[in-house]
């Protein structure tokens, strides 16, 4: 098993462009989640999905979209890419109450 | 906001010490769980802790939970170079999918 992957690995934008950051996980799990992670700052979540067919606001949601796309896969897209979004996103997903990461996207917008 | 905050926020000790760091929160859980990330990858689960549970043990790790006081203490006994990340606590409260991560404490153990 995979368990949870990301792609990419690495990205740089510029201010205003948009992308989408993968994920997908290969455990059945119903749980997704994104975060954030800023030095000194621990994790943020973004946005999660309880079950396929569902999303919700974490604690800071503004400037991302969430797409459920079915069971194994969660994407967060960047519509208009800030410089504030320069960060490392990890996606999880849960069982029980556990959380299962992805190695991580660094994402840098200049 | 943040639910759980560690302290230290860094600490270094040599292999073979214990290292002890510590987690307050400010809510009512359900439950606390300790992570560990190594540098440049995503986080692992080590150990969760029950709201009805006062102590817990995995290998050569040891937490306590003091719901009175909202906090919680991970011990890593007999330290190793493989022991060298950082660590985070997290909560989950009741009826939530969601679990609140503290800022981390980075553990740096020396040869």
């Amino acid at each position: 098993n995979a368990g949870v992957t990301q792609t990419p690995k690495f990205q740089v934008l510029k201010t205003g462009q948009s992308m989408t950051l993968q994920c997908a996980q290969d455990m059945n799990h119903n749980s997704m989640y994104w975060y954030r992670q800023d030095p000194g700052m621990g994790l943020r979540l973004i946005y999660y999905s309880a079950s396929e067919g569902t999303t919700d606001k974490g604690e800071v949601p503004n400037g991302y979209n969430v797409s459920r796309l079915n069971k194994r896969e969660f994407s967060l897209r960047l519509e208009s890419a800030a410089p504030s979004q320069t960060s490392v996103y990890f996606c999880a997903s849960r069982s029980a109450d556990t959380q299962y990461f992805g190695p991580g996207t660094r994402l840098t917008v200049l | 906001s943040q639910q759980g905050e560690e302290d230290p926020q860094a600490l270094s000790i040599q292999e073979g010490e214990n290292a002890t760091m510590n987690c307050s929160y400010k809510t009512s859980i359900n439950n606390l769980q300790w992570y560990r990330q190594n540098s440049g990858r995503g986080l692992v689960h080590l150990i969760l802790i029950r709201s009805n549970e006062r102590e817990k043990h995995s290998g050569r790790l040891r937490v306590t939970l003091d719901t009175s006081k909202k906090s919680s203490s991970l011990l890593i006994t007999a330290s190793r170079a493989a022991d060298t990340a950082s660590y985070f606590c997290a909560t989950k409260g009741s009826n939530d999918y969601k679990l609140s991560f503290g800022a981390g404490t980075t553990v740096t153990v020396r040869a």
